[in-house]
C-alpha cells in the first residue's frame, strides 16, 4: 500500500525555519517525483513546489510566494523528501500536504501543520 | 498564470441527484490537461479525474468529467452520502505553476 507521512510541522516565529519530511512507502520511491501542496485553515489547495526524480536530475520547481525562500529535496536512500521553509511568514500557516507525482498528484500523505505566529 | 473559477461554491442536493460542478480557466488549458479532486471533511484531497475525463485508479462510474479548452465540468451521476465533500480542480499544463480552483462543496440538502 502506498503511503506518505509528513513530519516536522510545529509552532514558529515569523521569520523562523522549519524542515519538513517526507517518509514514503509502498512503491518505487526513486521513480516518482514529489510535490508540496499546502492548505490554509479553511481555504484551498496550493501547489508549493516539486522535486523529480533522478532520472530527471532531481529537477525542482515553486510557487513564486516561496520562491527564494522554501527547498525541496530528497534522499532516495530513506525514501524521504524534504521541505526546508526558511524566513517564514505568518501567510505560510498552513497544512503541508505531501503528494506524489510532479504535476498529477495521485497519493497524499494526512499533512503537517504549519503555524507562523509571534 | 491561469487561474481557474468553480462553480457554484455550493451545491445543495440529496443523495440519488445529479451534481453538476463547473470549473473555468482564464485561457486554454492545453491537452485538456485538467484534473479533478475529492476532499472530505478533515481528510487528504483523492484524485477522481485527470486529462479532464479519465477517472482514476478505484473510483467509480458515477464519476465523470468532460469539457475542453476553457470549461470543464466534472459530473456525480447519482450522488451517493459519500459523495458529499469539496471538489477542485487543478490545471497542468504547460508550465507551473499548477493552479487549483478555490472549490465547491456538494452539500445535503
Amino acid at each position: 500500500e502506498v503511503q506518505l507521512v509528513e513530519s516536522g510541522g510545529d509552532l514558529v516565529q515569523p521569520g523562523r525555519s522549519l524542515r519538513l519530511s517526507c517518509t514514503a512507502s509502498g512503491f518505487t520511491f526513486g521513480d516518482y517525483a514529489l510535490s508540496w501542496v499546502r492548505q490554509a485553515p479553511g481555504k484551498g489547495l496550493e501547489w508549493v513546489g516539486f522535486i523529480t526524480s533522478k532520472t530527471y536530475d532531481e529537477t525542482t520547481d515553486y510557487a513564486a510566494s516561496v520562491k527564494g525562500r522554501f527547498t525541496i529535496s530528497r534522499d532516495d536512500s530513506k525514501n524521504i523528501a524534504y521541505l526546508q521553509m526558511n524566513s517564514l511568514r505568518t501567510e505560510d500557516t498552513a497544512l503541508y500536504y505531501c503528494t506524489r507525482g510532479n504535476f498529477l498528484f495521485d497519493r497524499w500523505g494526512q499533512g503537517t501543520l504549519v503555524t507562523v505566529s509571534s | 498564470e491561469i487561474v481557474l473559477t468553480q462553480s457554484p461554491g455550493t451545491l445543495s442536493l440529496s443523495p440519488g441527484e445529479r451534481a453538476t460542478l463547473s470549473c473555468r480557466a482564464t485561457e486554454s488549458v492545453s491537452s485538456n490537461y485538467l484534473a479533478w479532486y475529492q476532499q472530505k471533511f478533515g481528510q487528504a484531497p483523492r484524485l477522481l479525474i485527470y486529462g479532464a475525463s479519465n477517472r482514476a485508479t478505484g473510483i467509480p462510474d458515477r464519476f465523470s468529467g468532460s469539457g475542453s479548452g476553457t470549461d470543464f465540468t466534472l459530473t456525480i451521476s447519482r450522488l451517493e452520502p459519500e459523495d458529499f465533500a469539496v471538489y477542485y480542480c487543478q490545471q497542468y499544463a504547460n508550465s507551473p505553476p499548477w493552479t487549483f480552483g478555490q472549490g465547491t462543496k456538494v452539500e445535503i440538502k
